[in-house]
């Protein structure tokens, strides 16, 4: 069985430049949530999808959006780039609202994104 | 503001050790606690807890939860090299029209020494 599959693994961008990310779940899940991981804050969550809708948005400014197709596959993009937004970006995939189950995540490779 | 704390942040042990690292969490909505190991880049799964005083385990690692105390520990007993890495434990919180937001600690740096 695949696992969490994201691409691209590394980024090399611009400030003020745009940027899309892409996250393929685990065949079977339904649930994409993304997450920044900073050597100062640690793992942060961006946001949550299912069904392509947004269920969920952590505390990150407006440039950071995300959207989900119907094959459950997710992107997200930020705009404008600052410095601060280098950082590993993970997705995580999981089963959807199961039951129990429902939080356990599996995460991707992730993409190293650095704004120079 | 949920909160997930870790300790102790780093730890150097030698082969053969035996390690316990603490999470404590102050979470709404709670629903799971997870741990995972990093090495270099995806967070690896280990195990997830939903039920408190039941003890999961795998191989050398174990975990139990406490959901009266709000903490839980994750334990590895004849520590490897290979056992290095970035511990993390996250909560899994749900709510609303949100299934799975995890809030993650700070994490603890493992080494082992041969």
């Amino acid at each position: 069985k695949a696992g969490v599959t994201q691409t691209p693994r590394y980024l090399i961008k611009t400030r003020g430049q745009q940027v899309t990310l892409s996250c393929s779940p685990i065949s079977g899940h339904r649930s994409v949530s993304w997450y920044q991981q900073t050597p100062g804050q640690g793992l942060q969550f961006l946001f949550e999808y299912f069904s392509e809708t947004q269920r969920n948005k952590g505390n990150f400014p407006g440039r950071f959006s995300g959207r989900q197709f119907s094959n459950s596959r997710s992107e997200m993009n930020v705009s404008t780039l600052e410095l601060g937004d280098s950082a590993l970006y993970l997705c995580a995939s999981s089963l959807g609202p199961v039951g129990p189950r429902d939080t356990e995540a599996f995460f991707g490779q992730g993409t190293r994104l650095t704004v120079v | 503001e949920d909160k997930v704390v870790q300790s102790p942040l780093s730890l150097v042990v030698h082969e053969g050790d035996t390690v316990t690292l603490n999470c404590s969490y102050e979470v709404t909505n709670f629903r799971s606690l997870l741990w995972y190991k990093q090495e270099k880049k995806a967070p690896t799964f280990l195990f997830m807890l939903t039920s408190s005083g039941i003890e999961k385990k795998s191989g050398r690692l174990s975990s139990i939860l406490d959901k009266k105390e709000l903490f839980s520990i994750l334990n590895i007993t004849a520590t490897q090299t290979g056992d290095s890495a970035v511990y993390l434990c996250a909560v899994g919180n749900a709510g609303g029209t949100s299934y799975g937001k995890l809030t993650f600690g700070q994490g603890t740096i493992l080494t082992v020494h041969p």
